[in-house]
């Protein structure tokens, strides 16, 4: 465990559907992000949260929606998602002004 | 725009060796580059953070280089063993003091014994 914890691993859903991911960090960090990772791609950016205030969304089409309840749970609700939105999505956080991200173990996500 | 380019193809080498990845940037300016590790089905893994003002730094059997005029960091390995075959991510901030980082493709390092 890394200290931050992404639930479900392995999620299949329908593109009708509406799911959530989630992400849990008590490691005391204070911004929180939410990645796409597709196969011979990097990681695409899509949201920052600083101090549970969303401050970047990366031209995400809006089928995905982030929620930032307070500095440690981080979600992503999904809904009418598309085939090509299989991917991994890594949550990341970090204490601002220290080093390094510290990721999940991702969410591997397939839309059928 | 701003682009990040790492070696696309597979480093493969023999375990005793010394491994070196290459992370090439255009168009930042990055206030610090980093390393991390990242192993099938699983998260990437901070390695190392070397900042613009820094020529290089070390870690155990790592060791990273920042040249902000070539615009290249090379991530070395030495001694490496299988249990270092994974893929490495270099990683810049945007340069705007907004702790964001934009991520490299990856190199994926095949360590043989």
């Amino acid at each position: 465990e890394t200290g931050v914890t992404q639930t479900p691993r392995h999620l299949v859903m329908g593109m009708t559907n509406k799911k959530s991911l989630k992400c849990e960090q008590h490691l005391g960090h204070n911004a929180m992000y939410w990645y796409k990772q597709s196969a011979k791609k990097p990681l695409e950016l899509m949201f920052v949260y600083n101090f549970k205030e969303q401050t970047e969304n990366n031209s995400v089409p809006s089928r995905f929606s982030p929620e930032c309840p307070n500095s440690s749970h981080l979600f992503l609700h999904l809904h009418t998602l598309q085939p090509e939105d299989s991917a991994l999505y890594l949550c990341a956080s970090t204490l601002r002004g220290a080093d390094g991200y510290t990721f999940g173990s991702g969410t591997r996500l397939t839309v059928v | 725009s701003q682009k990040i380019e790492q070696n696309s193809e597979a480093l493969n080498i023999q375990e005793g060796k010394t491994a070196t990845l290459t992370c090439n940037y255009t168009n930042y300016s990055p206030a610090y580059l980093q390393w991390y590790r990242q192993d099938p089905g699983r998260g990437p893994v901070f390695l190392l953070l070397i900042r613009e003002n820094e020529k290089e730094k070390r870690k155990e059997r790592l060791k990273v280089t920042f040249d902000t005029t070539l615009k290249q960091s090379l991530f070395h390995i030495t001694a490496s063993q299988p249990a270092d075959s994974a893929t490495y991510l270099c990683a810049l901030d945007m340069g705007d003091n907004t702790d964001k980082l934009i991520f490299g493709t990856g190199t994926r390092l095949q360590v043989f014994p």
